[in-house]
């Protein structure tokens, strides 16, 4: 999993605002996911990719935007729609080639709105 | 929909002891269920996952059992230690979007000297 990169690893946002997190790997990995976690709560799917210039939502999409121009590149955008974005946000790619298809997690960004 | 129940939410436990934590899927056609442990702040990493067609796999001091009739599978840890402690999170595969993971909320296991 050192070959997923997130930035930055502390973010703060005004209300209002849309912010940007990166997330890039270098495993050469087909699929990408996002994720949301809140304190002392599990892992929320917000968004993911299996191949490049194709996403789909997850269970908590409303709010954020993603795009998948680039294999190793997967931004995630969280927009002024998304009323508490207050989270711990964890990118993660796996091969993508079916089951079992271990998923390797990046070093995850903290979003504070302000 | 599909859905992973984790039991417990906290463990406590003294060094030495084992600890034993629960998931419970919804989805029959589930079939690769991992195991990932997060220590504050940093990443969730796998430490140990089974596939639907092996009943146990052990590594080292994990091992993790899968029952797919009553569709639950567990976490062993024995001779637990300090650096056990963390928080650990079990997943399964729903059948739609095979690769995707749903997430039990997670243990806290915090392994007392």
């Amino acid at each position: 999993d050192g070959g997923i990169t997130q930035s930055p690893k502390y973010l703060f946002r005004k209300e209002g605002q849309n912010v940007t997190l990166s997330c890039e790997q270098n495993l050469n990995h087909d699929a990408m996911y996002w994720y949301r976690q809140d304190p002392g709560q599990g892992l929320r799917l917000i968004y993911y990719s299996q191949i490049v210039n194709d996403f789909q939502k997850g269970d908590i999409a409303e709010g954020y935007s993603v795009s998948r121009e680039k294999k190793e590149s997967f931004p995630l955008t969280v927009t002024s729609a998304q009323k508490n974005p207050t989270a711990f946000y964890l990118c993660a790619s796996s091969m993508g080639q079916g089951p079992p298809d271990t998923q390797y997690f990046g070093p995850g960004t903290r979003l504070t709105v302000l | 929909g599909e859905n992973v129940e984790q039991h417990p939410s906290t463990l406590s436990v003294q060094e030495g002891d084992s600890a034993v934590i629960k998931c419970t899927y919804s989805d029959s056609a589930s079939n690769y269920f991992p195991w990932y442990k997060q220590e504050l702040g940093k990443r969730p990493q796998l430490i140990i996952d089974i596939r639907s067609n092996v009943g146990e796999k052990k590594d080292q001091r994990i091992a993790v059992t899968l029952n797919k009739t009553a569709k639950h599978f567990s976490l062993h840890i024995t001779e637990t230690q300090p650096e056990d402690s963390a928080v650990y999170f079990c997943a399964a595969t729903p059948l739609r979007g095979y690769n995707k993971l749903i997430f039990g909320a997670g243990t806290r296991l915090a392994v007392h000297p």
